[in-house]
């Protein structure tokens, strides 16, 4: 079965780094995913597509601060020079034929 | 600039029947899949199903299977959401999402239709 899976919660200090984890199920280690950003009070928001092999597609806008990086079934998101308006909810995606799953988020505090 | 615009906030009755709506301009409404994703209060995104308005295939999540239809109007386009006898439990904010490419990824979002099902 396609899942993925993700922590419920990070925190990092203004300016830090925060790096957020989203793990595919077993068998499923070779697919992409997608992260999405969604602020208190928002709908979500696109942030990139994220391969096996690390390459990365953002958004249309989205700054160079947000990074994707993958290691076997793991696919990271990492968030640089921590603002503010950062503090949000992140959700992963994948897909499968005539599937599509979401992660059910990590909340991340700017502290 | 691609753009989703949902239609308003909505309070119903249950057992009430109830149609949502979602308009894209920007882009080629026809070429890209569509869909829809619900949160309810304080969880997470859950999906719903997804409708190619170029011939209307339309797919189904099987947890929303027969609970809801998804429909498209191209010559408008605007997606919809509908539901023929709502639940209180239907009560959430409902998203619609852009599918890229082949439909793998949702690229686009729309700001949300909040539904309240309250007697």
């Amino acid at each position: 079965q396609l899942v993925v899976t993700q922590s419920p919660s990070a925190s990092a200090s203004l300016g830090a780094s925060v790096k957020l984890t989203c793990t595919l199920s077993s068998g499923h280690s070779s697919y992409a995913i997608a992260w999405h950003q969604q602020q208190p009070e928002k709908g979500p928001r696109y942030l990139m597509r994220l391969n096996s092999d690390g390459s990365h597609i953002k958004g249309d806008g989205i700054p160079d601060r947000f990074s994707g990086s993958s290691s076997g079934a793991e696919r990271y998101l990492t968030i640089s020079s921590l603002q503010s308006e950062d503090e949000a909810d992140y959700f992963c995606q994948t897909w499968g034929i005539g599937i599509q799953v979401f992660g059910t988020g990590t909340k991340v505090t700017v502290l | 600039e691609v753009q989703l615009v949902q239609s308003g906030a909505e309070v119903k009755k249950p057992e009430k029947s109830l149609k949502i709506s979602c308009k894209g301009s920007g882009y080629s409404f026809t070429t890209y899949w569509i869909g829809w994703v619900r949160q309810m209060p304080g969880k997470g995104l859950e999906w719903m199903g997804i409708i190619y308005p170029g011939d209307s295939d339309t797919r189904y999540s099987p947890s929303f299977q027969g609970q809801v239809t998804i429909s498209a109007d191209k010559s408008v386009s605007t997606a919809y959401l509908q539901w023929s006898s709502l639940k209180a439990s239907d009560t959430a904010m409902y998203y619609c999402a852009r599918c890229s490419g082949d439909c793998q990824h949702f690229d686009y979002w729309g700001q949300g239709t909040l539904v309240t099902v309250s007697s």
